[in-house]
């Protein structure tokens, strides 16, 4: 079974400041990992995955994420945070072989501030 | 290219009556799967079909939860008869599955909001 646990419901950075959204998964198996963005009333978009080619992976919109092994975890990080960034964000993971099924952290609201 | 669509975008119905969800996933997608949201939750999925083929719906109430994919193309999720605790968003998802070592990127419709009062 696997399961993702999203450390912070809400997470306020100021325009400007580094973006930290942490992620810690369990599973029997390696994982496939995914962060998604939903703003408000829209479905979810994906910014980026983890699926075993790069440890580092980089997504849409200047986010990036790094798989740890180690630390069983997959945070997401931007650099410079902007006002658009403001959304809902959910890391999923997926089991490598044959269950396609996401499953999802309850979700870290970002609030930038101006 | 037109995304996933979902229709309705909003419902509001009283409970004990029935609802239906409609989807249309992006033309092509073999999978498609409808996830349900509660307010300041995750997603969490119903059911998954590949093509016409229901392959994980083991969280799907089916008391009162039924789903279909009439020819592998658009889904119908409905709901008989509803209880105010179905009130949250259900969305709608679908991928092209080509049987690699890595799962597709799953694209989400904007969701039906169901309010049961």
């Amino acid at each position: 079974a696997q399961s993702v646990t999203q450390l912070g419901s809400h997470v306020s950075v100021s325009e400007g400041a580094l973006v930290l959204l942490r992620c810690n998964y369990s599973s029997s198996v390696p994982p496939y990992l995914f962060w998604y963005v939903q703003y408000p009333n829209q479905g979810l978009q994906l910014l980026l995955k983890y699926t075993s080619a790069a440890t580092l992976v980089k997504g849409i919109n200047g986010f990036e994420a790094e798989f740890k092994k180690s630390e069983t975890s997959f945070h997401l990080t931007k650099p410079s945070a902007h006002m658009s960034d403001a959304a809902e964000y959910f890391c999923a993971v997926s089991a490598y072989f044959g269950n396609e099924k996401l499953t999802f952290g309850t979700g870290t609201r970002l609030t930038i501030i101006p | 290219e037109a995304g996933v669509v979902q229709s309705p975008r909003y419902k509001i119905i009283e409970k004990k009556q029935p609802v239906a969800f409609w989807c249309n996933p992006i033309s092509g997608h073999n999978t498609l799967y409808w996830y349900l949201q509660n307010l300041g939750q995750g997603p969490e999925l119903l059911i998954r079909y590949e093509n016409e083929e229901a392959v994980d719906d083991s969280q799907l109430p089916k008391d009162r939860f039924s789903a279909e994919r009439l020819k592998g193309v658009d889904s119908t999720l409905k709901i008989q008869p509803a209880e105010l605790g179905d009130s949250a968003v259900y969305l709608c998802a679908s991928s092209l599955e080509t049987g690699g070592d890595a799962p597709a990127e799953a694209f989400f419709g904007q969701g039906t909001r169901l309010t049961v009062v």
